[in-house]
């Protein structure tokens, strides 16, 4: 069975330019999340959709960052402009209850110059 | 303010050598409590959820327990291949998983 596939896997990108995550869920799971892992602040939720409605954006950093979910099988984390300070790995996750178990894809790791 | 914190950052241990690592937390409404593993580059994995203090689960040489403030994963044995960070985390109503920052374990021979 495939997993919750991300792309693209690394991209390395200069500030101020636009990034677009992408992920695609496990299919049959209603709710999908975004999380962030650094070294510093370890998993941080940025924003989870439950039936494809954003349910909580409050873990989103600031205006720059935005996430939609157009269908069950897709979703998008845009960044613009990005900042150096947004280098991270960023994790989509998808489950069949919003507090069951999470399916992590293997992750997309942001490096901004 | 849910908190998640785990001890100790980084364990290293003998192969054979036998261990526990501690979550404790402080979360309101708590519907249950998670413990995932990392290997480097990978997504987090699933192992456990606990329910209820007192509850307890077993997967091959790892033992999760839980209480009303602590989880512990207990390693018994452990071999090379245990090596990964363990990752906790907890739900409450409400809210998606939030998580601890880990333990890193290394297992040598």
């Amino acid at each position: 069975d495939a997993g919750v596939i991300q792309s693209p896997r690394h991209e390395v990108t200069e500030m101020g330019q636009e990034v677009t995550l992408r992920c695609k869920p496990i299919s049959g799971h209603n709710s999908l999340f975004w999380y962030r892992q650094t070294m510093m602040r370890g998993l941080e939720l940025l924003i989870y959709f439950n039936n494809n409605v954003p349910i909580d954006d409050s873990g989103m950093p600031e205006d720059r960052f935005s996430a939609k979910m157009p269908n069950a099988s897709f979703s998008t984390l845009k960044i613009q402009p990005s900042e150096p300070r947004d280098s991270a790995v960023y994790f989509c996750a998808s489950s069949l209850e919003r507090t069951g178990e999470l399916f992590f894809g293997e992750g997309s790791r942001l490096t901004v110059l | 303010e849910d908190q998640v914190t785990q001890s100790p950052e980084a364990l290293r241990l003998q192969e054979g050598e036998s261990s526990s690592l501690n979550c404790s937390y402080t979360v309101s409404g708590l519907r249950g409590l998670f413990w995932y593993r990392q290997d480097p580059g990978k997504g987090p994995e699933f192992l456990f959820t606990l329910y209820s203090a007192g509850e307890e689960k077993e997967k091959e040489r790892l033992k999760a327990t839980l209480t009303k403030k602590e989880s512990f994963l207990h390693i018994t044995a452990p071999k090379p291949e245990d090596s990964a960070t363990y990752l906790c985390a907890v739900a409450r109503a409400g809210t998606a998983l939030i998580f601890g920052k880990g333990t890193t374990l290394s297992v040598s021979s």
